[in-house]
């Protein structure tokens, strides 16, 4: 089973500030990586998938970059409504397998 | 517009058993992989079970492997999940999710239903 790893748990950023979330596979996924966004009683929704292309409505301020197993999603300028739950995950086993980082949250400083 | 409705949680015993659904609309069944994903209270997401659009490519988490079946009727527009042999670590809210592209990941979601197991 491919392990997903996030970091940080937790980040601390002021609006408008740049927010980095990194997510590490245990195994290489090539590109087949994608980042969810949750936020508290609501369902997670997709922002980027292919590692780096953002999902239909999805604001330019997030992008997705990495490879392999190395990954990152950043927000450029941080809007209160980011503040949210980040999650990746890998799609490469797929079928059968797929498997969810343990998130980052992103709370106001 | 895309709607994905579960049904069928509930509060069960440990060792029992219990169905899922999910009725789908607003887009062509048939044509695309689903998923059940499930989130324990105040835990993260985990991939559950995962089913192609023909059922014949079907995955488990090893967490439940064994004890879960996934199928889906596509005359229904339904996707299930028989769940035997309930723990207490099975307690949590299960979403059913859309695959897309190769139907690895998921662009729609319900809003989920909600499985406590507890005697």
């Amino acid at each position: 089973e491919i392990v997903m790893t996030q970091s940080p748990a937790t980040l601390s950023v002021s609006p408008g500030e740049r927010a980095t979330l990194s997510c590490r596979a245990s195994q290489s996924v090539s590109s087949n990586l994608a980042w969810y966004q949750q936020k508290p009683g609501q369902a997670p929704r997709l922002l980027i998938y292919g590692a780096s292309t953002r999902a239909t409505g999805i604001p330019a301020r997030f992008s997705g970059s990495g490879s392999g197993t190395e990954f990152t999603l950043t927000i450029s300028s941080l809007q209160s409504e980011d503040f949210a739950v980040y999650y990746c995950q890998q799609y490469n086993n797929w079928p059968p397998e797929l498997t969810f980082g343990g998130g980052t949250k992103v709370e106001i400083k | 517009e895309v709607q994905l409705v579960e049904s069928g949680g509930g509060l069960v015993q440990p060792g029992r058993s219990l169905r899922l659904s999910c009725a789908a609309s607003g887009f062509t069944f048939d044509d695309y992989a689903m998923h059940w994903v499930r989130q324990a209270p105040g835990k993260g997401l985990e991939w559950v079970s995962g089913i192609s659009w023909n059922s014949g490519s079907i995955g488990y988490a090893d967490s439940v492997k064994g004890r879960f079946t996934i199928s889906r009727d596509n005359a229904k527009n339904s996707l299930y999940l028989q769940m035997n042999s309930l723990r207490a670590e099975d307690t949590a809210l299960y979403y059913c999710a859309k695959g897309w592209g190769m139907g690895g990941y998921f662009d729609y979601w319900g809003q989920g239903t909600l499985v406590t197991v507890s005697s």
